[in-house]
């Protein structure tokens, strides 16, 4: 079965405290991606990937960083969480193909 | 830069027909994407059309894809309270250097009364 995993599902930290939120899929799609989701903003890409060892910024990239050493995963790291970064995470696999997505990752900075 | 507009809510009785819009403005698409996300859950990828085809049918879903206007649209026949959801009208596109980016609306918040 296709699927896009995310971990945590939940997490609730504090300010300054590094974090990862993993991402991995079954699909061997070379594209993968973060989004956050906020209240009257819809989703809004933060990072992708083309393959492994190539990503790049998306719309929101600050604060966040992405690693793609290998196809299936793509971890998304906050160094330095600020409360501004409090939002819903999706991480998705594929492009021109159908996009899945995880069943996303909320996160609480205080 | 690129905009997906659609929206914001929708309201149907139950047995009726919705028609969810949405436009775009890039006219590089190659597929645009529905998405169904329920309350508190992820997003479902409901369908996608290919940027050289006009209409798409799936059970109770028809997308519609005008590219002239840049308009798409997405029909759901018969709709039932489990229809109720936010959906999202998203667009794929190749950017720069040959890397792709996915645009999402904000979403249209689709309510269904029995």
């Amino acid at each position: 079965e296709a699927q896009v995993t995310q971990n945590p599902r939940y997490l609730i930290t504090v300010t300054g405290k590094k974090l990862t939120v993993t991402c991995s899929q079954n699909m061997n799609h070379e594209y993968m991606s973060w989004y956050r989701q906020d209240p009257g903003l819809g989703l809004r890409q933060i990072y992708y990937s083309m393959n492994v060892e190539v990503t790049d910024k998306g719309d929101v990239p600050e604060g966040y960083k992405v690693s793609r050493k290998e196809k299936r995963n793509f971890p998304l790291i906050l160094e330095s969480p600020s409360p501004n970064q409090t939002s819903l995470y999706f991480c998705a696999s594929g492009i021109n193909q159908p996009q899945h997505f995880g069943d996303g990752t909320r996160l609480s900075i205080l | 830069g690129e905009d997906v507009e659609q929206s914001l809510f929708l309201s149907v009785r139950e047995g009726d027909s919705s028609v969810i819009n949405c436009t775009y403005t890039d006219s590089s698409s190659t597929y645009l994407y529905w998405y169904k996300q329920e309350p508190g859950a992820g997003l479902q990828l409901l369908t996608y059309i290919f940027s050289n085809m006009d209409m798409k049918q799936d059970q109770r879903l028809t997308v519609l894809l005008n590219k002239k206007d840049k308009h798409l649209s997405l029909r759901i026949a018969d709709t039932q309270t489990g229809d109720s959801a936010i959906y999202f009208c998203a667009e794929s596109m190749v950017s720069g250097a040959g890397s792709y980016q996915l645009t999402f609306g904000k979403g249209t918040k689709l309510s269904v009364i029995p």
